[in-house]
């Protein structure tokens, strides 16, 4: 089945250091994918998505480009920042219409000031 | 502008007891889905609805029962509690469409004593 892998944490950056967090999947046909950030005691929210191969979403100074011939839909930033700590989760949604969304298992990101 | 609202927040149940763990959404989505988040780990999916009356279990639904008489409810029923089932339950929802965006509600923080 679809499933997604997604590097594990915690993650520990000083603040104003690059971001990446690695997110690859296994999934049939085109599904689409995200990027979710939780914040502590909080639900998780939409940080960016990308429909398509090739597709890159961006938000808040995070970016993704949906990669189908490496299966993969890594996370970056260029200079990260107190406030973007957080666990991130990578996502899919499948393209068969069952509209199940399979997650990873987040990544703790902290970051140091 | 509500969104997804779960309730109650927190709970301390006694094993062996029930409760009903409440969801509403005011966006008028079709699809509905149950989470559990344990410590440090992925979301698995309970149950999901795809429409009021239709009801399907997800990856981990044993010792739970769905609902779902209305588009915008979803309640979730803990019957005989086991400390297994302490966790965080999300509640969320997303519209009919391929690549669209899930919404998440803040959580429910449940333990099982």
């Amino acid at each position: 089945g679809d499933s997604v892998t997604q590097m594990e944490g915690p993650v520990t950056l000083s603040e104003e250091a690059f971001l990446t967090i690695n997110c690859t999947y296994t999934a049939t046909g085109y599904p689409s994918l995200f990027w979710y950030v939780q914040y502590p005691g909080e639900g998780l929210q939409l940080l960016l998505k990308a429909t398509k191969a090739d597709d890159k979403g961006s938000n808040k100074g995070f970016e993704a480009t949906y990669r189908k011939e490496t299966t993969s839909f890594h996370l970056e930033k260029g200079s990260v920042q107190v406030s973007d700590s957080a666990v991130y989760f990578c996502a899919l949604s499948d393209a068969s219409g069952t509209y199940k969304y399979i997650f990873g298992t987040g990544t703790r990101l902290k970051v140091l000031a | 502008n509500a969104g997804v609202t779960q309730t109650p927040k927190f709970r301390i149940l006694k094993i062996g007891q029930s409760m009903t763990l409440q969801c509403t959404q005011d966006m008028n989505h079709n699809y509905m889905y149950w989470y559990r988040q344990d410590p440090g780990m992925g979301l698995k999916l309970i149950y999901y609805s795809v429409g009021a009356g239709i009801t399907d279990k997800g990856e981990v639904p044993n010792g739970y029962n769905v609902s779902r008489s209305t588009t915008e409810d979803f309640p979730l029923r803990l019957e005989l509690a086991a400390p297994s089932q302490t966790s965080v339950y999300f509640c969320a929802s997303t519209d009919t469409g391929y690549g669209n965006t899930i919404y998440f509600g803040e959580g429910s923080w449940l333990t099982v004593v």
